[in-house]
């Protein structure tokens, strides 16, 4: 069965990091593109960063761009998502995805919330 | 960046109703490079389509997908009481891919 886990989320104050992670099984990992997409509540999808198969090409929204990073380890089968400089409009649901272009398998999403 | 506008905000239907969602690209969408999503509440989001007009795997052929450059349709032709829910459409056909804003689908 395909799965993807995301993990790491929780309260943050302004101006913090977070570290979020995903766990795939089910699939051969490398050899897909990965993402994360946002949804803060109440509101809609927001994309936020893919990352190629050998993590050679990574693309971000510009709103996270130096602040967040992408970034997998296929040994482990995990993908990351790097968080600094947290700011209130960054509190959403992340979901992990596989693929990079319209991603058809998602994780259930780990709530960020950044308050002080 | 490519701006997706969805309208309607709302569609208010009944089961057995047709339901038609457009969505309005700022720009071209290259090769038509464009997908829908389904999203009940609480739930993460199901591909519906993508390439503007391919049915994901397992998905009813009563969703169908249509439309090319900046404009295109999500049509579903008779509502089942599991197909209301907010449905996005997304480009990929550049980066940033960006989604947009949702329709909602409600029970008349």
């Amino acid at each position: 069965e395909v799965q993807l886990v995301e993990s790491g989320g929780g309260l943050v104050q302004p101006g913090g990091s977070l570290r979020l992670s995903c766990a795939v099984s089910g699939f051969t990992f490398s050899s897909y593109w990965m993402s994360w997409v946002r949804q803060a509540p109440g509101k809609g999808l927001e994309w936020v960063a893919n990352i190629k198969q050998d993590g050679s090409e990574k693309y971000y929204v510009d709103s996270v761009k130096g602040r967040f990073t992408i970034s997998r380890d296929n040994a482990k089968n995990s993908l990351y998502l790097e968080m600094n400089s947290l700011r209130a409009d960054d509190t959403a649901v992340y979901y992990c995805a596989r693929g990079g272009s319209y991603p058809g398998i998602w994780g259930q999403g780990t709530l960020v919330t950044v308050s002080s | 960046e490519i701006v997706l506008t969805q309208s309607p905000g709302t569609l208010s239907l009944s089961p057995g109703e047709r339901a038609t969602l457009s969505c309005r690209a700022s720009q071209s969408v290259a090769s038509s490079y464009l997908a829908w999503y389904q999203q009940k509440p609480g739930q993460a989001p199901r591909l519906l389509i993508y390439g503007a007009s391919s049915r994901a795997t397992g998905i009813p052929d009563r969703f169908s997908g249509s439309g090319s450059g900046t404009d295109f349709t999500l049509t579903i032709s008779r509502l089942e009481p599991e197909d209301f829910a907010v449905y996005y459409c997304q480009q990929y056909g550049s980066s940033p891919r960006t989604f947009g804003q949702g329709t909602k689908v409600e029970i008349k």
